[in-house]
């Protein structure tokens, strides 16, 4: 059972441009949203997280945006670089369930074309 | 990486033969982890470790064990390796805050 959809399984995005990849959870009770972003022969490392009590959470050119009642999430990598090129990542879990409990969403792989 | 060194980085094995696959670590972090990757299931929990001695099951387990006999050691053990374990390996380590670091995998084809 997927427990955090995420869309699209691919993405390419000119230079300069937005990039969005979402996630849609089914479990009410996650409370805790982060995102992977992992480049080609190396492990995910975490970008950014958010927990529901924020509606936005904004680092550099990465913004989480949450929505509760839709229980969706989403990425967007604002003035994207060909730097960003990578394998994006979602997940959710419930706090204090410790990591072992984070559930991943299927991945995005992301281009970004100079 | 996190002090995170996974070996080896590539393996070929032959259908029912055991293999294992090593994770060291010199953060000495409480908590360790392994993950396989596929495509289109992202990352899934095999096994993981809360302290020397102690592992527990994770979401895909079966044909997998696990040792963890010092702090810095987290051994992933395929009994008998099929070819649906083929795959990439990571295993992650944590100490006392919330987040985990991964190392940089290993890639296990099984033919």
């Amino acid at each position: 059972q997927q427990q955090v959809k995420q869309s699209p399984q691919s993405l390419i995005v000119q230079k300069g441009g937005i990039s969005i990849i979402n996630c849609a959870y089914e479990n009410t009770a996650f409370d805790y949203f982060p995102w992977y972003q992992q480049f080609p022969g190396k492990g995910p490392a975490l970008l950014i997280a958010i927990r529901p009590d924020v509606s936005e959470k904004k680092e550099g050119r990465f913004t989480i945006s949450f929505n509760k009642s839709a229980k969706q999430f989403s990425l967007h990598i604002m003035d994207s670089q060909p730097g960003d090129s990578a394998t994006y990542f979602c997940a959710a879990s419930m706090r204090n369930t410790g990591f072992q409990k984070l559930v991943f969403g299927t991945g995005t792989r992301l281009l970004v074309s100079p | 990486d996190a002090g995170i060194t996974q070996s080896p980085r590539h393996k070929v094995t032959e259908t029912g033969t055991p293999v294992t696959l090593r994770c060291h670590q010199t953060e000495n972090h409480r908590y360790m982890y392994w993950y396989r990757q596929d495509p289109g299931h992202g990352l899934r929990l095999i096994h993981y470790s809360y302290g020397v001695k102690d592992t527990d099951k994770g979401e895909v387990s079966d044909g997998y064990s696990v040792s963890r006999s010092k702090t810095e050691d987290f051994l992933l053990t395929l009994e008998s390796a099929t070819s649906s374990q083929t795959s990439v390996y990571f295993c992650a380590t944590r100490g006392g805050g919330t987040e985990a670091f991964f190392g940089q995998g290993t890639r296990l084809t099984v033919v």
